[in-house]
C-alpha cells in the first residue's frame, strides 16, 4: 500500500545539536509537506515543496532547513538556531489538484 | 485571529450519541478537510467538501459556503471514534496548497 512513512517515531535533541526527520512516500506525489504541531494550536507549515530541488518557507521556517534531492524524499532539519524544538512534527503530500493530504504517522521531537 | 475556528474544544459523549463538531471560516477557500488524528498522532482524511453534503457511513460532513461553517456528525456514536477531529480549509492550491488548520474537538465516547 502507498503511504508516507516518518522516522523516527521518537527523538531527542541535545543543546547546541541540529537533528534530521525522515518523510519517505510512495504516493508519487509532487508537493511535500512539514508541519509542526503544539497543544492547543492548529497545525503550523514549516516549508513545502511541490517539485524536486525547489522548496518554499512556509510560516514558521526560522530554525529549521529541508532539502528535496528526490520526489520520494522530503526530510527536516531541525538546527540548533530553533530554540524551542519540542513538538509533534507532521509530513504530508498530495498530488495534483485540490485533494486532500495525506499524513505520516509523524515524529515527536524532545530536548533532552 | 485565527483563520479557522471550531467548536467545542473538547467533547465527552457517551456511546450511542449523536454528535455535531462545528468549524467556522474567515477566508475565501477552494475546500474544506475534516481529519482525524488519532491518540498515536497520525491524521488520516476522512472528506472533502466543497458545496453541499457528504455521507461516510456513520460521518455525515455539510458545508454552507455562504456562511463559511461546516459541521461533522457522527451517529450511533462509539467509543473507537474516540480520536480528534481537525478542520482544514485550502484557499490555494495549483502552486502547492495552502491549508489553514482548526486547532482540533478532541472527542470521548464513553461505553
Amino acid at each position: 500500500d502507498g503511504g508516507i512513512t516518518q522516522s523516527p517515531k521518537y527523538l531527542f535533541r541535545k543543546e547546541g545539536q541540529n537533528v534530521t526527520l525522515s518523510c519517505e512516500q510512495n504516493l508519487n506525489h509532487d508537493a511535500m509537506y512539514w508541519y509542526r504541531q503544539d497543544p492547543g494550536q492548529g497545525l503550523r507549515l514549516i516549508y513545502y515543496s511541490q517539485i524536486v530541488n525547489d522548496f518554499q518557507k512556509g510560516d514558521i521556517a526560522e530554525g529549521y532547513s529541508v532539502s528535496r534531492e528526490k520526489k520520494e524524499s522530503f526530510p527536516l532539519t531541525v538546527t540548533s538556531a530553533q530554540k524551542n524544538p519540542t513538538a509533534f512534527y507532521l509530513c504530508a503530500s498530495n498530488g495534483v489538484g485540490p485533494e486532500p493530504q495525506h499524513f505520516g504517522d509523524g515524529t515527536r521531537l524532545s530536548i533532552l | 485571529k485565527n483563520e479557522v475556528e471550531q467548536s467545542p474544544q473538547n467533547l465527552t459523549a457517551q456511546e450511542g450519541e449523536f454528535i455535531t463538531i462545528n468549524c467556522s471560516y474567515s477566508v475565501g477557500i477552494s475546500a474544506l478537510h475534516w481529519l482525524q488524528q488519532h491518540p498515536g498522532g497520525g491524521i488520516v482524511s476522512l472528506f472533502m467538501l466543497s458545496s453541499g453534503k457528504k455521507k461516510h457511513g456513520r460521518l455525515i460532513a455539510t458545508i454552507n459556503i455562504q456562511e463559511k461553517h461546516s459541521s461533522l456528525h457522527i451517529t450511533a456514536s462509539h467509543p473507537r471514534d474516540s480520536a480528534v477531529y481537525i478542520c482544514a480549509v485550502l484557499t490555494h492550491w495549483g502552486t502547492g496548497n495552502q491549508f489553514y488548520f482548526g486547532t482540533g474537538t478532541s472527542l470521548t465516547v464513553i461505553p
